[in-house]
């Protein structure tokens, strides 16, 4: 089956801690991106993935770091400095035009 | 700037009443009108893509049609399972991002 995997489904935050979103795709796709979705607001771009080894920031990265070391991986590291950091993140992933999603993870801070 | 527009926010329907959802763009060199069904808790879901005005694109209940200026969603007969929020995002030419709408909440009660 060819699709985005996002794990985990919940992640909980502890105060002052780092934690890493997985992101996996097997579509082959060159470009993943980072989305964080708040209630009532649309989907806004933390970072995002053309190639291996080059990401670009999106409108939203401060607090946020990505790496892209294999074409299907692409993890997103919330860190301390990010404040507000209870959302839903959505990874994506495009090998032309349109972006297919993954299925989401739920940060939430104890 | 780049803006997109979703109208109404929330929209309540009775089975079978025809209704349809709004997306306008401010963006200048728009290479494509995207939408996506949302549902509750998971990452969305491609419907269709428009390129150019006066396209057209069918899946099932839904019709999405594009002017210069805006796109419609239109919903015909909707059933209960159409239930879902409906996102719509365009993309600037030379850009390989996507600038999302808040969304429009649509529920459908028997």
């Amino acid at each position: 089956d060819g699709g985005i995997t996002q794990s985990p489904k919940y992640l909980f935050r502890k105060e002052g801690q780092n934690v890493t979103l997985s992101c996996e795709q097997n579509l082959n796709h060159d470009a993943m991106y980072w989305y964080r979705q708040d209630p009532g607001q649309g989907l806004r771009l933390i970072y995002y993935s053309q190639i291996v080894n080059d990401f670009q920031k999106g409108d939203i990265a401060e607090g946020y770091s990505v790496s892209r070391e294999k074409k299907e991986s692409f993890p997103l590291t919330v860190t301390s400095a990010q404040k507000n950091p209870t959302a839903f993140y959505l990874c994506a992933s495009s090998g032309g035009e349109t972006q297919y999603f993954g299925p989401g993870t739920r940060l939430l801070v104890l | 700037e780049d803006q997109v527009t979703q109208s109404p926010e929330a929209l309540r329907l009775q089975e079978g009443e025809s209704s349809s959802l709004n997306c306008s763009y401010t963006v200048s060199g728009l290479r494509g009108l995207f939408w996506y069904r949302q549902d509750p808790g998971k990452g969305p879901e491609f419907l269709f893509t428009l390129y150019s005005a006066g396209e057209e694109k069918e899946k099932e209940r839904l019709k999405a049609t594009l002017t210069k200026k805006e796109s419609f969603l239109h919903i015909t007969a909707p059933k209960p399972e159409d239930s879902a929020t409906y996102l719509c995002a365009g993309k600037v030419s030379g850009y390989s991002t996507l600038t999302f709408g808040k969304g429009t909440m649509l529920l459908v009660s028997p």
